[in-house]
């Protein structure tokens, strides 16, 4: 059965401090991996996606992932947090064809402290 | 750019009122989704459409009913609104069906009394 797993509810960090957020899935054939961002009152937005070569991805704001098949990990980082980076993050497995077959993590909520 | 526009934004219904929630995307794309997201559930697909005049059920259906009459817009209804129903919902639009980009709407938060 296909999953996604955040491990991590709420992270706090400090601005300017790294941050990675963790991503573990369960998914039947090769997967596409993507990890979306949700501010405050906003909808979500693609941060960045995984379909195939280079396992290390870079993406909007910054943010880079790395995946991992031997762990079936896709972890999210950031070398430096912004407080505009304040806010609720989701990864999500899909596959390459159908159109219903996007699953969402539970998402991490993220807190910049100064 | 207006990309995926939800209204209304904000709803109050009481319990067996009904009511539609429109979605519109000027972007032409074929795959229109509507999610609800849930406090520590994330997002859970209720209908989506792969054109004009189709639908299909998602992950959590019951209770929902939707239109493709247009390609642009992606109406979801509810016809006897329940507690349960209570959360955001979000819209979505793809061009590409699973693995392409979604883009999505603002939310729109329905509460029921």
């Amino acid at each position: 059965a296909q999953s996604v797993t955040q491990p991590d509810i709420h992270i706090t960090v400090s601005e300017g401090a790294s941050l990675e957020l963790r991503c573990n899935y369960s998914y039947g054939a090769t997967p596409y991996l993507f990890w979306y961002v949700q501010s405050p009152g906003q909808g979500l937005q693609l941060l960045l996606k995984y379909f195939s070569g280079d396992t290390l991805v870079q993406g909007i704001k910054g943010f880079e992932a790395e995946f991992k098949r031997s762990q079936s990990s896709f972890n999210l980082r950031k070398p430096s947090v912004h407080w505009s980076d304040a806010a609720e993050y989701f990864c999500a497995v899909g596959a390459k064809t159908g159109a219903n077959n996007l699953f969402f993590g539970t998402g991490t909520r993220l807190t910049v402290i100064p | 750019n207006a990309g995926v526009t939800q209204t209304p934004k904000f709803r109050v219904l009481k319990t067996g009122q009904s009511m539609t929630l429109l979605c519109a995307q000027d972007m032409n794309h074929e795959y229109m989704y509507w999610y609800r997201q849930d406090p520590g559930m994330g997002l859970r697909l209720i209908h989506y459409s792969v054109g004009e005049g189709t639908t299909a059920k998602g992950e959590v259906p019951d209770g929902y009913n939707v239109s493709r009459l247009k390609k642009q817009n992606f109406l979801l209804g509810l016809e006897s609104a329940a507690p349960s129903q209570t959360s955001v919902y979000f819209c979505a639009s793809s061009r590409s069906g699973g693995a392409g980009e979604l883009f999505f709407g603002e939310g729109s938060r329905l509460t029921v009394l």
